[in-house]
């Protein structure tokens, strides 16, 4: 089993819709979470990080944590055609564990 | 705040050689990780230092081997080149004295591609 796993994309949501992303990770013990992103052909990009249970929000984005489910989860709201990028899911334990990452697509 | 800077950006090699990459970290950062993202993957952790001594390694074999000097700054030194190594290299810098909820900053990467 993999150690952290994202949904299957990519994922195409119109402009202004409601952009969900979903990630599980297999070490329960995992307090540190994050989320990147990252454009075709450059690095990734720090946008959330979280480490308690519940919400946590930053202008247009929201992280969501749930340690009993071991799952964490972001959402864009209101998405722009500027959010088209691959979203990465990693779990720090003093190493940044990645998922496969999930390419998100907004159509204008 | 200088951020992370790595070199070369490209590079193109030949199967069986060696490669050196370099990392510079973010200013106040003391702690290095060097991460290979393969095309369509999430990045695949290598190896960590943090006061010049490796503090955690991946599941990459002994050719894969690093450096990190007074300054913080590091290298990557991968021997006997494979086809299978053509990834993105990344650094990533951070101050692990403040704990593990602080965030990775990551360089602009290595392209390095193998022939």
């Amino acid at each position: 089993q993999k150690e952290v796993e994202q949904n299957s994309g990519p994922l195409s949501v119109p402009e202004g819709a409601i952009a969900s992303l979903n990630c599980t990770y297999s070490d329960r013990g995992s307090q540190s979470f994050f989320w990147y992103r990252q454009y075709s052909g450059k690095s990734p990009e720090l946008i959330m990080s979280i480490y308690s249970n519940g919400d946590k929000e930053d202008g247009r984005f929201t992280a969501q944590l749930n340690k009993a489910s071991q799952y964490v989860s972001l959402l864009i709201r209101d998405s722009q055609p500027s959010d088209s990028a691959t979203y990465l899911c990693a779990v720090n334990d003093y190493k940044l564990s990645f998922g496969a990452g999930t390419t998100v697509t907004v159509r204008a | 705040e200088t951020g992370v800077t790595q070199s070369p950006t490209h590079l193109i090699k030949t199967r069986g050689q060696q490669v050196t990459l370099r990392c510079s970290s973010q200013s106040g950062h003391n702690t290095v990780s060097w991460y290979q993202q393969a095309l369509g993957q999430g990045p695949q952790f290598i190896f960590q230092y943090y006061r010049e001594e490796e503090n955690g390694r991946g599941n990459f074999p002994p050719r894969f081997s690093g450096l990190q000097f007074p300054n913080y700054s590091s290298e990557l030194n991968v021997n006997a080149l494979e086809l299978d190594d053509s990834a993105l290299y990344l650094c990533a810098s951070s101050d692990i004295s403040r704990g593990q909820d602080y965030g990775y900053t990551f360089g602009s990467g290595t392209r390095l591609t193998v022939v």
